[in-house]
């Protein structure tokens, strides 16, 4: 199995521009999470998915950031319009009813 | 108060030595205890899995789960310089596609 996949793996891009992050989740998992990792607030949920509909967005900082899930297979994370504090890891997590979650590799976002 | 406490560290010991990591959390509905690894520039890996107060026991690592006291434990023996990582504890309150609350990680080293 490929695992998470997670894409682009680094992004570097200007204050004010839109950011799209994807994901790719383990096939057969119909759950899916969107994670922040940064020094000062450690891993923080963002917003999850049970069968592509969204369940718990309450982390989800501000209005710039929205995630979809059109199918099983991908979901996105954008961030619109983007700001240097939005810098930070950014994790893809997948699983299923009766499994704990598996972590993609990360997307390392700096904001300049 | 955060619903799950973990001291960051870092905590640096010598190869060989037995290393305890510990979180204390505060919600007593909480029933599903994980440690996660995560090497650094990686995502994070499930290490260890219990629902259950009392030891599990996985080679070298030996998850302990005091729910009474709501404080769990990661235990390392025979420390390798491989098991040099971040260590996050994370716990649920159902299996599975819920969300998980993650400590905020303690950055491990075992020196050579």
């Amino acid at each position: 199995d490929a695992g998470v996949i997670q894409s682009p793996r680094h992004e570097v891009t200007e204050m004010g521009q839109e950011v799209t992050l994807r994901c790719k989740p383990i096939s057969g998992h119909n759950s899916l999470f969107w994670y922040r990792q940064t020094m000062m607030r450690g891993l923080e949920l963002l917003i999850y998915f049970n069968n592509n509909v969204p369940i718990d967005d309450s982390g989800m900082p501000e209005d710039r950031f929205s995630a979809k899930m059109p199918n099983a297979s991908f979901s996105t994370l954008k961030i619109q319009p983007s700001e240097p504090r939005d810098s930070a890891v950014y994790f893809c997590a997948s699983s299923t009813p009766v499994e704990t979650q598996y972590f993609g590799p990360g997307t390392r976002l700096l904001v300049l | 108060q955060k619903e799950v406490e973990q001291d960051p560290g870092p905590l640096s010991v010598p190869e060989g030595a037995i290393v305890s990591l510990n979180c204390t959390y505060s919600n007593s509905a909480f029933q599903y205890f994980m440690w996660y690894r995560q090497y650094s520039r990686k995502g994070p890996e499930l290490l260890m899995y219990t629902y259950s107060s009392g030891n599990k026991e996985d080679g070298r690592f030996t998850a302990q789960v005091d729910k009474s006291s709501k404080y769990i434990s990661l235990f390392i023996r025979d420390s390798q310089p491989s098991d040099s990582a971040t260590y996050l504890c994370a716990i649920g309150m159902a299996s599975g596609a819920q969300k998980l609350v993650f400590g905020q990680g303690t950055r491990l080293t075992i020196n050579p």
